[in-house]
């Protein structure tokens, strides 16, 4: 499975957007980006993910590079509630089953 | 729905005691996952079932880790003569199959071994 790097803590503004970068400079044709965050005392919460395309839900908006070595996640606006860590991970289609998590991200949103 | 439900939320046991620790996973997920945080690190992978069958073990940190998985649907993870070396949360995933779906964790289990 690819690398992930992501920078260890940000901070934003509550209600302002939250942009969340990744580099997987060694990712694969076939690996999907996939996004998740832990908050204190509770498991990893499942965001996004995706391969090629941007990709949008209610969490978040995913920006994937043209060359997929890297990634933003976007929390459009803030809440006291998404301080968390927030993990970027490569996952093989089909093949991989184990989730490989990384230091990650810790956010902090700011009143 | 309901999510991932793992049981106890917490556990305190004496260094040589046997635990065992439960996971209901969502309904109709087929594949389940143990993990283990230990306190300020990253998740460790210990045990993939695909229905009954576990095809990846080795995440098992040792013998005196065992898992099982009935009925397709709840698993126990098992550790006997606890050391405290195993204090951790212990966290369990399940997902629809192991194509690409997305893990869906519980909030896991508090092991402390003293």
């Amino acid at each position: 499975d690819a690398k992930t790097t992501q920078p260890p803590s940000m901070d934003c503004a509550e209600g302002r957007a939250a942009n969340l970068p990744c580099n997987h400079s060694t990712i694969s044709g076939n690996e999907y980006v996939y996004w998740y965050r832990q908050i204190h005392s509770q498991g990893p919460q499942y965001i996004i993910h995706g391969l090629k395309n941007n990709e949008t839900n209610e969490m978040a908006s995913l920006i994937i590079t043209e060359d997929r070595k890297s990634s933003t996640l976007i929390l459009p606006h803030a809440t006291l509630r998404d301080t968390a860590v927030y993990y970027c991970i490569v996952r093989v289609a089909l093949s991989s089953y184990k989730l490989i998590f990384g230091s990650g991200t810790r956010l902090l949103v700011r009143p | 729905g309901a999510g991932v439900s793992q049981s106890p939320s917490n556990k305190v046991t004496e260094k040589g005691k046997d635990v065992e620790l439960r996971c209901d996973p969502i309904s109709g997920h087929t594949a389940l996952y143990w993990y283990r945080q230990s306190l300020g690190q990253g998740l460790e992978f210990l045990i993939y079932f695909q229905g009954n069958s576990a095809p990846d073990k080795s995440g098992l940190p040792s013998d005196r880790f065992s898992a099982e998985r009935t009925g397709g649907s709840v698993s126990t993870l098992t550790i006997q003569r606890t050391q405290q070396e195993d204090s951790a949360v212990y966290l369990c995933a399940s997902s629809l199959s192991r194509d690409n779906s997305p893990l869906h964790f519980g909030n896991g289990t508090r092991l402390t071994v003293t």
